[in-house]
């Protein structure tokens, strides 16, 4: 069964600080990966897209990595601001027809001052 | 700007009651989605179409009908036979193949009072 885990579940930090949320998959055939920001009550908006070949993507003050081996990335969120308080989503994308995409559960980041 | 509209972003239903979801996307994508969100889980998928008058059950269908008569437009409707509706419904497009340029609506927040 295709699986997205995301760790934590919740994070908290303080303003200026640096954080890194985990992803483990086990979908296959994997196609690529996503990370969503999506901020309360909105829609998620995407961050970064990594295909298989990919092992590091910058946006910003965010980052992600891939491991296709492993089959786990990160976010690493660098000198956080207050804007940055939202949940983050992994997914991954699959090459199988109709329903493509898994979502992990998300990771709640809250961004103190 | 090309985009996708959900509306309403609230809406009340009475138990017993069918309501209708409104999909727009001027994006000229071809595949149109309908997902649900719980607290604390991650994106669970209710409808998907592929091309107009075509669309195919996702995970959690059952309580939930689509029509997709027109490739910008992609109604949801809950209908009395969902017997916990309350969540926050999304809706995203994509173009073909289907895992480029997948986009989100901004939600629809149900409450069943």
């Amino acid at each position: 069964k295709n699986q997205v885990e995301q760790s934590p579940q919740s994070l908290i930090i303080l303003e200026g600080k640096n954080c890194t949320l985990q992803c483990n998959y086990t979908v296959s055939p994997f196609s690529n990966l996503r990370w969503y920001k999506q901020d309360t009550g909105r829609g998620p908006v995407s961050l970064t897209i990594m295909t298989f070949s990919e092992n590091t993507k910058s946006n910003g003050r965010y980052t992600a990595t891939l491991d296709a081996d492993t089959k786990q990335s990160s976010l690493h969120i660098t000198a956080s601001q207050l804007s940055d308080s939202a949940s983050y989503i992994c997914v991954v994308i699959n090459n199988n027809a109709g329903n493509m995409l898994t979502f992990g559960g998300g990771t709640r980041l809250m961004v103190k001052p | 700007d090309g985009g996708i509209t959900q509306s309403p972003k609230y809406l009340f239903r009475k138990e017993g009651q069918n309501v209708t979801l409104s999909c727009e996307q001027n994006l000229n994508h071809d595949a149109m989605y309908w997902y649900r969100q719980d607290p604390g889980q991650g994106l669970r998928l209710i409808y998907y179409s592929q091309i107009v008058n075509d669309f195919q059950k996702g995970d959690i269908a059952e309580g939930y009908s689509v029509s997709r008569e027109k490739k910008e437009s992609f109604p949801l409707t809950v209908t009395s036979a969902q017997k916990n509706p309350t969540a926050f419904y999304l809706c995203a497009s994509s173009a073909a193949p289907p895992n480029y340029g997948y986009t989100f609506g901004s939600g629809t927040r149900l409450t069943v009072v």
